[in-house]
């Protein structure tokens, strides 16, 4: 079964401190797709990050990066040197080859001045 | 370049009663899928749209239906409204056949509650 686990509901960080977003996923697909997406209070989603199962590269833009780890099932988000406008909620999403995204249940992130 | 829009993007309804949702998708995308997300969870998948045929359904009841119009705009409705249907109902457009390309744009919801 395809299931992704965010299991830090809440962080709150102060400004500048980095901080590391987890995610596990599960599925028995060979071929998926893993996504991060921020959602600010607003309520839409913002595609932050798309990476196939093929791609173990790390990627870094700014001060956001993501480390994939398939031996673990763990596609963890770094953000350093936080900013108050990095607080939202953030989920991570897993797509194999159904028609559907799979989100997990997202964590809120509170980054303080 | 038009991004995906919702209306309306908050409504209150009673139990039983029906409702409309509709969504315009990003020019140039052939493919809408509607997600419901309940407050503090992650947004749940109900059906996908491609070429104005439904092409993939998540576990929700018969009662919640869709449509896709030409123009690749798209609706959602919901008959015999429950309590637990309140949530977000996010629309997501997408260029790719049937979805494949994984990447999803999305609106800023519909915020529905049921009185």
């Amino acid at each position: 079964a395809q299931k992704v686990t965010q299991a830090q509901t809440e962080i709150s960080v102060v400004e500048k401190e980095d901080v590391t977003l987890d995610c596990v996923y599960e599925t028995r697909d060979t071929t998926y797709y893993l996504f991060w997406y921020k959602q600010p209070p607003s309520g839409e989603l913002v595609f932050l990050i798309r990476r196939n199962s093929f791609d173990e590269q790390n990627e870094i833009s700014g001060r956001y990066s993501w480390n994939f780890q398939k031996s673990t099932s763990s596609f963890n988000f770094t953000i350093t040197a936080s900013q108050v406008v990095d607080s939202a909620v953030y989920f991570c999403a897993l797509k194999d080859s159904s028609y559907k995204l799979i989100f997990g249940s997202g964590t809120r992130l509170l980054v303080r001045p | 370049e038009t991004g995906v829009t919702q209306s309306p993007t908050h409504l209150i309804k009673t139990r039983g009663q029906q409702v409309t949702l509709r969504c315009s998708s990003q020019s140039g995308h052939n493919t809408v899928s509607w997600y419901q997300q309940a407050l503090g969870q992650g947004p749940q998948f109900i059906f996908q749209y491609y070429r104005e045929e439904e092409n993939g359904r998540g576990n929700f009841p018969p009662r919640f239906s869709g449509l896709q119009f030409p123009n690749y705009s798209s609706e959602l409705n919901v008959n015999a409204l429950e309590l637990d249907d309140s949530a977000l109902y996010l629309c997501a457009s997408s260029p790719g056949q049937r979805g494949n390309t994984g990447e999803l744009f999305f609106g800023e919801g519909s915020r529905l509650t049921v009185l």
